[in-house]
């Protein structure tokens, strides 16, 4: 069964520095999300590719955040600097229509613990 | 602000006893409406969802959902729990013909053998 990809899957860093997570979706899947979920909480979408565009980014913190999805396939979701509030689940999730209703589908996480 | 909720955050059951997760959301319109689980150690997968149709939805492993558009609710049931069903569940809306998926807060379940 074809699956979400993310790596790294735990990450420790030091305030301030840069980190980078990467999200290979399932084959073929049009839309890319990229979710934070704090401790105990549900995920919040944080981004959405469709192919290579945002479709929304207006809960990134695009002071510190970016995200790229170049070649409409997989995507990078960066932080610099990171700060101890950035301490959560990165979770990526993909889906195969276009701008259309439709189940998205979950990555591993990756967990960032920022010092 | 628009939310989907679920009051129960933690809830703990015997094995074999019946399990009814609520879920509540506020958005007006249409709606679609899911339930993720995520087993310790291991990602959100897919436990059922619900476009439009029958209101009583059908999911993996014996779980089933029922969408009553009038109380804005689509609660979680399964008539007989098993250790394995430890894990966390969160309800998921879609509002509209969108892909703007929330979530609720999730709700941890532990099954007792």
């Amino acid at each position: 069964e074809a699956e979400v990809a993310q790596s790294p899957r735990y990450k420790i860093t030091e305030k301030s520095q840069a980190v980078a997570f990467w999200c290979d979706p399932i084959s073929g899947h049009a839309t890319l999300y990229w979710y934070r979920q704090i401790l105990g909480q549900g995920p919040e979408l944080l981004v959405q590719f469709q192919d290579e565009s945002v479709v929304d980014d207006s809960q990134l913190p695009k002071d510190r955040f970016s995200a790229e999805r170049l070649k409409g396939v997989d995507s990078t979701l960066k932080i610099q600097p990171a700060e101890l509030g950035d301490s959560a689940m990165y979770l990526c999730a993909s889906s195969l229509q276009r701008g259309r209703t439709d189940t998205q589908y979950f990555g591993p996480g990756t967990r960032l613990t920022v010092l | 602000a628009q939310s989907v909720s679920q009051h129960n955050h933690h809830v703990i059951l015997s094995e074999a006893a019946s399990l009814e997760l609520g879920c509540n959301y506020s958005y007006g319109g249409t709606v679609n409406l899911f339930w993720y689980v995520q087993y310790p150690g291991q990602h959100l997968q897919l436990l059922l969802k619900y476009f439009s149709g029958d209101p009583l939805v059908k999911g993996i492993k014996g779980f089933e959902a029922e969408f009553i558009k009038s109380k804005f609710s689509f609660n979680l049931r399964k008539p007989s729990v098993q250790w394995s069903d430890t894990a966390e569940y969160f309800c998921a809306v879609i509002p509209g013909a969108g892909n703007m998926l929330t979530f609720g807060g999730g709700t941890r379940l532990m099954v007792k053998p």
